[in-house]
C-alpha cells in the first residue's frame, strides 16, 4: 500500500553540525518530494522539493538527494542553527492520483546552542 | 508566510454536529488540497479540488466532503462529527501538479 516511513523521529544535535533525516516511499510511481518544517503551533512550511527526475538538489545549508532504484530520499542540513529546531516531514506525491501528498510520521529536531 | 488563508482558527463542536471550513487559496492557485493532522502525526490526505471537481480522495468516509468555487475557495464539510474528527485541519493551495502551500489550519476539537 501507499506508504512513507521517515526516521529518526527525534534528532538532537548541537549548534553547527549536521543533521540528516531518511524517508523511504513505497510507490515506485511517486514522482515528486517535498519537505516542510513545522514549528510548534504553525503551519507546514515547505522548505524544500525535488522530482524524480532529479538526484539531489541544494538550497543553501538546505540539501535532498533521491534514489530512485532504492526509493529513498533524505534532507541534509548543515551548519545547523538553534532556529532549525522544528518538526520536519517528508512527502511523497503518489503517481497516478493527482496531488496526493503521503506524509512520513515527522522527525522533531532539536539544535542544542 | 503564503497567501493561503483558513477559517475559522479554531472551533468547538459536539458529537454530531456538523462543521464548514473555509479555505483561500494564494493568487494564481487553481488547485486546493485538504489535509487532517492529528496531534503528533503527519497531515493525512482527504481529498483534492481542482476545477470545482474533486481530484482524487484519501481514505476519509463520505461523510467528509468539500466544494470548490470559482475563485478557486473551497469548503470542507464533515457531517455527524465524531471524537475521533478532534485535529487540526490544513488546506494546501498549489497550481495543477506544482508544490502545495499549506495555510495556518482550523483547530477542531469534538467533545
Amino acid at each position: 500500500g501507499e506508504n512513507v516511513e521517515q526516521h529518526p523521529s527525534t534528532l538532537s544535535v548541537q549548534e553547527g553540525d549536521s543533521a540528516v533525516i531518511k524517508c523511504t516511499y513505497s510507490d515506485s510511481a511517486s514522482n515528486y518530494f517535498p519537505w516542510y518544517k513545522q514549528e510548534l503551533g504553525k503551519r507546514p512550511q515547505l522548505i524544500i522539493d525535488i522530482r524524480s527526475n532529479v538526484g539531489e538538489k541544494k538550497d543553501q545549508r538546505i540539501a535532498v538527494t533521491l534514489n530512485k532504484t532504492a526509493k529513498h530520499f533524505s534532507l541534509h542540513i548543515t551548519e545547523t542553527q538553534p532556529e532549525d529546531s522544528a518538526v520536519y516531514f517528508c512527502a511523497a506525491r503518489m503517481g497516478n492520483q493527482g496531488g496526493k501528498l503521503i506524509f512520513g510520521q515527522g522527525t522533531e529536531l532539536s539544535v542544542k546552542p | 508566510e503564503t497567501g493561503v488563508t483558513q477559517s475559522p482558527t479554531h472551533l468547538i463542536k459536539t458529537r454530531g454536529q456538523q462543521v464548514t471550513l473555509r479555505c483561500s487559496s494564494q493568487s494564481g492557485h487553481n488547485t486546493v488540497s485538504w489535509y487532517q493532522q492529528a496531534l503528533g502525526q503527519g497531515p493525512q490526505f482527504i481529498f483534492q479540488y481542482y476545477r470545482e471537481e474533486e481530484n482524487g480522495r484519501g481514505n476519509f468516509p463520505p461523510r467528509f466532503s468539500g466544494l470548490q468555487f470559482p475563485n478557486y475557495s473551497s469548503e470542507l464539510n464533515v457531517n455527524a462529527l465524531e471524537l475521533d474528527d478532534s485535529a487540526l485541519y490544513l488546506c494546501a493551495s498549489s497550481i495543477t501538479g506544482g508544490s502545495q502551500y499549506f495555510g495556518p489550519g482550523t483547530r477542531l476539537t469534538v467533545l
